[in-house]
């Protein structure tokens, strides 16, 4: 069965460097997007991408955060200058069309900020 | 505005007997519903959703739901619960005027005890 893919499974980073989270979405999919969850809150949306555009993006994905699909198979989420409380698990999915399809998950990168 | 409810924080139920997760939303529209479980260290996994059509929702591992409009509910349930179901369960809803965006409860941990 197809699945999301991420990595890395964690990182461990300073406050105020770069990070690039990396995410493979099943291949015949053309939604994707970014969810994080901070420890002990809800998941919460990010952004969702489209046609190598942005469709819709939350209040918490400020000008720090940005997104990319280099290629015709990995999506990925950068964080420009990371903070304490930027620290969260990061869930990529992927779906075959929006409103009612189903977004399918990864695994989730485990980001910790010192 | 779309959100969901989460009542409660753990459900434990013996092994065998019935299982219930419960689920309250909130939309300014017509909703689409998703439940998603979580095992340790993987990601989300989809179980099951209701789009439209019958109230009744079967889906994966033996889960289903049902969907009450008039109650705004949509409480996951299995007849009889094995020690595997044990697990971080997630509801998400998403308004049908919004294509992108899932918003989530909680979640509720599940222990079923043998």
């Amino acid at each position: 069965e197809p699945e999301v893919t991420q990595t890395p499974s964690h990182q461990v980073t300073q406050m105020g460097q770069e990070v690039i989270l990396r995410c493979v979405p099943i291949s015949n999919h053309l939604y994707f997007y970014w969810y994080r969850q901070i420890l002990g809150q809800k998941v919460e949306f990010l952004v969702s991408f489209y046609n190598n555009e942005i469709s819709e993006k939350s209040e918490i994905f400020d000008d720090q955060f940005s997104v990319e699909r280099p290629d015709g198979s990995n999506f990925t989420l950068k964080i420009r200058s990371t903070k304490l409380e930027d620290s969260a698990m990061y869930f990529c999915a992927s779906s075959s069309g929006r409103s009612l399809e189903t977004q399918y998950f990864g695994p989730g990168t485990r980001l910790l900020v010192l | 505005a779309q959100s969901v409810a989460q009542p409660e924080d753990q459900v434990n139920v013996a092994e065998g007997n019935p299982l219930t997760v419960k689920c309250t939303y909130s939309v300014s529209g017509n909703p689409y519903l998703f439940w998603y479980v979580q095992y340790p260290n993987r990601g989300l996994q989809f179980l099951l959703k209701y789009i439209t059509g019958d109230n009744l929702v079967k889906g994966s591992y033996g889960f289903e739901a049902e969907f009450n409009k008039s109650q705004t509910s949509f409480h996951l349930k299995k007849p009889s619960a094995l020690v595997s179901d044990s697990a971080l369960y997630f509801c998400a809803v998403r308004d049908r005027n919004n294509d992108y965006k899932l918003s989530f409860g909680a979640g509720t941990t599940v222990t079923v005890r043998a």
